[in-house]
């Protein structure tokens, strides 16, 4: 069974202060490991996409990187407009119709 | 371009009464998926369509049907509701599987 395991719960930074958030994962054959960002009362937002270990992806001040059992988001000097819960999913190979399976997601809080 | 647009957004529903939620996308995407999201539980999947005309189980159908009789559209039923249908609902598409699209949700309470 694929799993996905997210931490922290929660992250409170203050502006300015870089961090990374953590995805590890189980899964029978990675085809795909993506990232979401949920403001509140909205749905997800697609951010990135790795395909193999070794990939990064970068969008503004958001890097995204992949191991063999692990992703993480790096936010580097991060603003208060970065506050949201950002989400990780993986896709199986030889799922034939893209479902993903979540990880319950990091709370982050970024202070003025 | 409105991407994926679900209705309503809120919904309140006696135990036992039906609805059906809409959801519509404009991407000409092939691959359509109904999650529920759950404090402390994650996005499961309900029921996905792999194109018009077809529809599937996924993790968590009790409770729930699906039709998929337009392309763009894809409408999540429930016959007769129960409070551990209490959940916020979201639309996906994706083209062919990968990268999904969500809508905005819609908060649902039974009571």
């Amino acid at each position: 069974e694929d799993q996905v395991t997210q931490s922290p719960e929660a992250l409170r930074l203050q502006e300015g202060e870089s961090s990374s958030l953590n995805c590890s994962y189980t899964v029978s054959g990675l085809r795909g490991l993506f990232w979401y960002r949920q403001d509140p009362g909205k749905g997800p937002e697609f951010l990135f996409t790795l395909y193999s270990a070794g990939e990064e992806k970068e969008k503004e001040r958001l890097k995204a990187t992949l191991t063999k059992k692990e992703s993480f988001l790096h936010i580097t000097a991060p603003k208060p407009e970065d506050s949201a819960t950002y989400l990780c999913a993986v896709q199986a190979r030889g799922t034939s119709y893209g479902k993903l399976t979540f990880g319950q997601g990091t709370i982050l809080t970024v202070h003025p | 371009n409105a991407g994926v647009t679900q209705t309503p957004k809120f919904r309140v529903l006696k135990t036992g009464q039906s609805m059906t939620l809409l959801c519509a996308q404009d991407m000409n995407h092939e691959y359509m998926y109904w999650y529920r999201q759950d404090p402390g539980m994650g996005l499961r999947l309900i029921h996905y369509s792999v194109g018009e005309g077809t529809t599937a189980k996924g993790e968590v159908p009790d409770g729930y049907n699906v039709s998929r009789l337009k392309k763009q559209n894809f409408l999540l039923g429930l016959e007769s509701a129960a409070p551990s249908q209490t959940s916020v609902y979201f639309c996906a598409s994706s083209y062919r599987g990968f990268e999904a699209f969500f809508g905005q949700g819609t908060r649902l309470t039974v009571v």
